[in-house]
């Protein structure tokens, strides 16, 4: 069965620091993983997916398909990065998401 | 430009109470829609999804029912709410095929007392 995994439920990060948030699936086949976020008072939005291959925000992504994983990255962080970060996972052509639980990021000035 | 309607964006219902959340798309046709629920300190979890009226695929057992009567309205249903009803839902659309983002509705925000 398809899983995504979220370690970290809060990240605290100084202004101008690097970030990361960890995010590791397990599923058999091709997977098509993403990036939501969801800043405060707005909707849930994608961030960025790993066919992209592109740089959203200052953000990247890279598919490590031996270690499963699906890090987000950013070498210096901004206020406005505060916000609640999803790692999703797309296993089927029905559009189905598998997200984690999600990783609260405070960026402190 | 497509937009996605969800509404109430909170709601407190007591025990035993029926439900009724509802979701619309405008501009397009033939979505794919979804009902996600968050519940606290966990995920997003996918409840229910529909590829076109009258077709509806359930995730996970539960309380809850939806319906897609119209081509772009899916709407989720309880008949007695329960106490782990509360969380916090979610409607999105896609469209379908390869390569599609997910766009989301604004939330409902559910106490069930």
């Amino acid at each position: 069965a398809q899983r995504v995994t979220q370690p970290e439920k809060l990240l605290s990060v100084f202004k101008g620091a690097p970030v990361e948030l960890k995010c590791n699936y397990s599923y058999s086949g091709s997977p098509e993983l993403f990036w939501y976020v969801q800043y405060s008072r707005q909707r849930l939005q994608l961030l960025l997916r790993h066919i992209s291959r592109e740089s959203i925000k200052g953000f990247t992504a890279d598919l490590n398909k031996g270690e499963t994983s699906f890090h987000l990255k950013k070498p210096f962080a901004q206020e406005e990065d505060s916000a609640m970060y999803y790692c999703a996972l797309k296993a089927d052509s029905w559009g189905k998401l598998q997200f984690g639980a999600g990783t609260q990021v405070v960026v402190t000035p | 430009s497509q937009t996605i309607h969800q509404w109430p964006a909170t709601l407190v219902q007591p025990v035993g109470s029926p439900l009724s959340l509802e979701c619309t798309v405008e501009g397009t046709s033939n979505p794919n829609l979804y009902w996600y629920r968050q519940a606290a300190g966990r995920g997003l979890q996918l409840l229910f999804y529909s590829v076109g009226i009258g077709q509806i695929s359930s995730e996970v057992p539960q309380n809850l029912s939806a319906s897609r009567p119209q081509d772009r309205q899916f709407i989720l249903s309880s008949k007695k709410l329960l106490l782990s009803d509360s969380g916090f839902y979610l409607c999105a659309w896609t469209m379908p095929g390869e390569n599609t983002e997910a766009f989301f509705g604004q939330g409902t925000r559910l106490t069930v007392v």
